[in-house]
């Protein structure tokens, strides 16, 4: 069974960085593409970024909001992805979900963690 | 403000049909059929139930439907039911990113 399940997450003041991870099962990374979506309080889905799989050698591609803060990456030998995130500010609050991506579509979503930025 | 652009509410009452429109560009929407729909149940994660413009991933029931006119795609939900309340969104990939719309709450009367 396809299993996705979020951690990581928690209060953090602005400017500060925190890691999410998101460990993964019943597949094999290199199959599927990944991807970040997150969901401020109350408002729509967001997408954050998305890895590749092995064969498009596993780039990376970021939302315009978060580029250059925050790091999409895999760690094969443990079954995580992660979201390496930076320079942290208010916006950035919300739930963080990752999924599996394909054609277009996210197929399969974590339960989502919740990352808050307040001062 | 989001990339694509949906009613914010949409209602019906049970057993009839409700449709939701997701107004892309000739950028998103208009040139990939890489449209997809998600539910979300309040405190829950959303859920995929259309992909590839009409395409139901298994288990998803028939009653949901979509599809796509030019920069504008739909979902269809026939035969409301209870558990239909929800709120659902479009995504439309859109070249190195996916786009969302902004969500539409489906009210079952």
């Amino acid at each position: 069974e396809v299993q996705l399940v979020e951690s990581g997450g928690g209060l953090v003041k602005p400017g500060e960085s925190l890691r999410l991870s998101c460990a993964y099962s019943g597949f094999r990374f290199g199959v599927l593409w990944m991807t970040w979506v997150r969901q401020a309080p109350g408002k729509g889905l967001e997408w954050v970024g998305r890895i590749r799989d092995k064969p498009t050698r596993g780039t990376t591609d970021y939302a315009a909001p978060v580029k250059g803060r925050f790091t999409i990456s895999v760690d094969e030998s443990k079954n995580t992805l992660y979201l390496q995130m930076s320079r942290l500010n208010v916006d950035d609050t919300g739930i963080y979900y990752c999924t599996t991506y394909t054609s277009g579509a996210c197929l399969l979503w974590g339960q989502g963690t919740l990352v808050t930025v307040s001062s | 403000q989001s990339a694509l652009t949906q009613p914010p509410s949409a209602s019906g009452s049970p057993g009839q049909s409700v449709t939701i429109s997701c107004d892309g560009t000739s950028n998103d929407v208009g040139a990939y059929n890489f449209v997809s729909w998600y539910q979300q149940h309040p405190g829950k994660a959303p859920k995929l139930i259309i992909s590839e413009v009409s395409k139901r991933p298994s288990g998803v029931p028939d009653r949901f439907s979509g599809s796509k006119s030019g920069n504008t795609a739909s979902l269809t939900v026939s035969g409301l039911q209870a558990e239909d309340e929800a709120d659902y969104y479009c995504s439309s990939y859109a070249g190195n990113n996916l786009v969302f719309g902004g969500g539409t709450k489906v009210t079952v009367l």
